[in-house]
């Protein structure tokens, strides 16, 4: 089996840096992936982690350490647009990814 | 990135009758396709795994009676919710996995809603 966990919330301003973290144990691992969800939309994927270090793409960055079943959502320069909830999500031996329940991300002026 | 369309994008129905959704993938051929569930304020639950041109693999606790999905071609999954009741009233997601790349992409979802 599988055990996922994220904070539920989150709150952070504009312009400002935020870290989302996200644990995970599993029986069998081949990838971490975050999504970012919109209320009342599909997910949309962000990054997807395989091996041990940090992923960069424009103001998002993804880290894993599959040794501590840790992985993190960095998020720069944060715009209102970023509120939405960010979904951590792992791969094991077959294809299906498992959901983590998700945390809420409000961003203030 | 690869691109999923679903339709309908939204569907209301009466209680007993059944509801056909279906999951293209449009750039990319997927053998392997995934029926997600998400009740309000909750996250995605895997229901089930649909495999081309075979039987699809479904979570403990989703009726396969129930929950109708078929796979008939690289392209196409669809998920038919049978004898539908209130509290099958849903955001259904399909995804796909992009067999280049391994990432996993979702449609636009389908808001189910039985009155």
């Amino acid at each position: 089996g599988q055990n996922i966990d994220q904070p539920t919330e989150m709150t952070a301003t504009e312009g400002a840096i935020v870290q989302i973290n996200c644990t995970y144990q599993t029986s069998g691992f081949n990838g971490l992936f975050w999504y970012q969800q919109h209320a009342g939309e599909a997910p949309t994927f962000l990054s997807y982690n395989v091996l041990d270090g940090l992923e960069e793409k424009g103001r998002f960055s993804s880290f894993l350490s599959r040794s501590k079943g840790y992985s993190y959502l960095l998020l720069k320069e944060l715009q209102m647009k970023d509120s939405a909830s960010y979904l951590c999500a792992l791969r094991q031996a077959g294809t299906a990814l498992i959901f983590g329940k998700g945390t809420t991300l409000s961003v203030s002026s | 990135g690869a691109v999923v369309s679903q339709h309908p994008s939204r569907v209301i129905c009466k209680s007993g009758t059944s509801v056909k959704i279906e999951c293209r993938s449009l750039d990319f051929q997927a053998t392997t396709m995934f029926w997600y569930r998400q009740f309000p304020k909750q996250s995605l639950m895997l229901m089930a795994t649909s495999n081309e041109g075979s039987k699809a693999t479904y979570e403990q606790g989703v009726e396969k009676d129930k929950f109708l999905i078929n796979h008939a071609s690289l392209t196409l999954s669809t998920l038919t919710v049978t004898s539908a009741h209130p509290e099958d009233s849903s955001f259904y997601i399909c995804s796909a996995r992009d067999p280049g790349g391994g990432t996993q992409y979702f449609g636009p979802g389908t808001r189910l809603t039985v009155l």
